[in-house]
């Protein structure tokens, strides 16, 4: 079955460390996102790629760093500066823009 | 800036009471609004793609349409499984990107 697997499902770090989550798509989707969620808020987009080796800005994107190095993958870095790390992250892949939005199942980072 | 706001925050239902939940958004090109609903600790599950006014979807006792200015997702006498909390959200233009409203949790009470 075709879907987004992201990995660890739970995530935890000392403040001051940088982390990495990680997300594979085997939809053969060409573009891919990262949006955080955080308690009774909307999802909000960190970053997204429309194709291999490129990606844009989203939202929220300071403190994050993506790569996009191949279709099926687009890991996201959480760095130290990122002030708030704690929260679901959520990775997403489409066909198109006209197309809907396939989820991962989340990671739940903590840091303490 | 774009916005999308969903009401209310909350809703609960008891087993087969019908009721309606709204999207509104100001946004100025919309290409596509978008209903998913999420499970706690899972990722958002996709429901309907609306494109254009008066258009209409349906899926079991879910139900949504779109206006102008806002969408609606109706359920028809709910069952417990029903409960989740369902998010809107929509896009813009030529852009990739999808603007999420910060959703509406249904619990549904037998």
């Amino acid at each position: 079955d075709g879907g987004i697997t992201q990995s660890p499902k739970y995530l935890f770090r000392k403040e001051g460390q940088n982390v990495t989550l990680s997300c594979e798509q085997n939809l053969n989707h060409d573009a891919m996102y990262w949006y955080r969620q955080d308690p009774g808020q909307g999802l909000r987009l960190i970053y997204y790629s429309q194709i291999v080796n490129d990606f844009q800005k989203g939202d929220i994107a300071e403190g994050y760093s993506v790569s996009r190095e191949k279709k099926e993958s687009f890991p996201l870095t959480v760095t130290s500066a990122q002030k708030n790390p704690t929260a679901f992250y959520l990775c997403a892949s489409t066909r198109g823009r006209d197309s809907p939005l396939h989820f991962g199942n989340g990671t739940r980072l903590t840091v303490t | 800036e774009d916005q999308v706001t969903q009401s209310p925050e909350a809703l609960r239902l008891q087993e087969g009471e019908s009721s309606s939940l709204n999207c509104s958004y100001t946004v100025s090109g919309l290409r596509g609004l978008f209903w998913y609903r999420q499970d706690p600790g899972k990722g958002p599950e996709f429901l309907f793609t609306l494109y254009s006014a008066g258009e209409e979807k349906e899926k079991e006792r879910l139900k949504a349409t779109l206006t102008k200015k806002e969408s609606f997702l109706h359920i028809t006498a709910p069952k417990p499984e029903d409960s989740a909390t369902y998010l809107c959200a929509v896009r813009v233009g030529n852009d990739y990107k999808l603007s999420f409203g910060a959703g509406t949790t249904v619990t549904v009470r037998a």
